[in-house]
This record gives C-alpha cells, sequence and structure tokens, in this order.
C-alpha cells in the first residue's frame, strides 16, 4: 500500500492568498484525520472525517479554515486567506477503527510570507 | 477536557543506558498510542495499548498501560544512537476516533 499521500509536500505563499491541501487516505480505511503540528502548538487535531462525514471540526481555528471530504479516496483542507500565522506542517491521516492506530501522511509545510 | 502529559519533555541519552518516558493523562481511557517522529519527517506507530496492563515490546523499546493509575510509560534498553528522535503518547476517549497528543519527548544522543 502507498500509505497515505498528501500534496504539496512543500507550499510558500503570500499573506491572502488561497491554500489547499490534498490528501489520500489509505485505501479502505473509513476515518480521516487533518492535523496542525508547529512548535509552539504541538500537534493539534483540526476535523476529522468518518465514512466522509465531519464527525468533529471543534480544533478549526476558524472561519478561513475549510475541509471537505468529497469521497472515500480524497479529502481537502483549505485556507482562505491565509495569514503568516498559519504556518506549520500539515499532517493527514487515516485509520481503519476506532481502537487502531492512524497512519500519518508524510506532511504538507506551509509557509505564509 | 483531556489532558495528556509527558515527561521529562527532553532527554540527553548515554550510549548503553536505560530510560523510561512517562505518559500521564486526565481522564478514563484505554487506548494509548505511542508515535516516533523523526526530525523533518512523519509520525510513525509504535505501540497500540489497548488495555489495562497491556505491554508491548519492539526490539529496545517496551511499553505499558496501567488505565487505573492513567499512565503509560515507554522504557528504553540499552540506548542506541538510532532511537534519537521524538516520541508522542496520545489518548483516545470512549468510541471517539479523536486522539490527544502530548507535547513529545525529544530523546537525543549524548556524544
Amino acid at each position: 500500500d502507498a500509505g497515505v499521500i498528501q500534496s504539496p509536500r512543500h507550499e510558500v505563499t503570500e499573506m491572502g492568498q488561497e491554500v489547499t491541501l490534498r490528501c489520500k487516505p489509505i485505501s479502505g480505511h473509513n476515518s480521516l484525520f487533518w492535523y496542525r503540528q508547529t512548535m509552539m502548538r504541538g500537534l493539534e487535531l483540526l476535523i476529522y472525517f468518518n465514512n466522509n462525514v465531519p464527525i468533529d471540526d471543534s480544533g478549526m481555528p476558524e472561519d478561513r479554515f475549510s475541509a471537505k471530504m468529497p469521497n472515500a479516496s480524497f479529502s481537502t483542507l483549505k485556507i482562505q486567506p491565509s495569514e503568516p500565522r498559519d504556518s506549520a506542517v500539515y499532517f493527514c491521516a487515516s485509520g481503519d477503527r476506532v481502537r487502531e492506530t492512524q497512519y500519518f501522511g508524510p506532511g504538507t509545510r506551509l509557509l505564509v510570507l | 477536557e483531556l489532558k495528556v502529559e509527558q515527561n521529562p519533555l527532553f532527554l540527553s541519552m548515554q550510549e548503553g543506558k536505560n530510560y523510561t518516558i512517562y505518559c500521564n493523562y486526565s481522564t478514563t481511557s484505554d487506548r494509548l498510542y505511542w508515535y516516533r517522529q523523526d526530525p523533518g519527517k512523519s509520525l510513525e506507530s509504535l505501540f497500540v495499548l489497548l488495555s489495562n496492563g497491556a505491554v508491548k515490546q519492539e526490539g529496545r523499546l517496551m511499553a505499558s498501560l496501567d488505565t487505573k493509575a492513567r499512565l503509560s510509560t515507554l522504557h528504553i534498553t540499552a540506548a542506541v544512537h538510532d532511537l534519537s528522535a521524538t516520541y508522542f503518547c496520545a489518548v483516545g476517549e470512549g468510541s471517539n476516533y479523536k486522539l490527544t497528543f502530548g507535547k513529545g519527548t525529544l530523546l537525543t544522543m549524548n556524544p
């Protein structure tokens, strides 16, 4: 299996621009998670989906962030407009059953100038 | 709100010595996960602990879970350079998929 796939791997953009991060979960997994990692705040769960339905988006920082999962094999995390404080590594993870582990993708390093 | 605390946050290891990382959590849970992260890399699953008294071992690493004490430990036996990384514990609540991560413990090898 190719594992969780994320794109782009690196993104540099200017403040105010729209940023779209993409994720393809492991085939057959029914849950998908978006995390953000920074030095200051550590690893934070932003949102997760189960069977393509958003279950908990309480970690989404504000209205500038939105996430979608139109089908079982694709999800997007969008930031519009982006701000310098959004600079972080964004990880996507997928999982099979509640009591199983989550498998993390390689991450997208986002730098907002 | 579930809180997860790891200690120590930093550990400078000497080759051949033993070390322990502690993970305390604030509410009842029987799902505890350990992950490893190398610098600039993603998180790699190490252990899944799903019951009180669970013990898992892989190479020089051994993880255990005490749900009554709300404590998990990651024990390192005879440290080697390859174990240098950041180690995270994560705790799940009930049937909720959500995991709450600790801040991580950075292990480095003393030259």
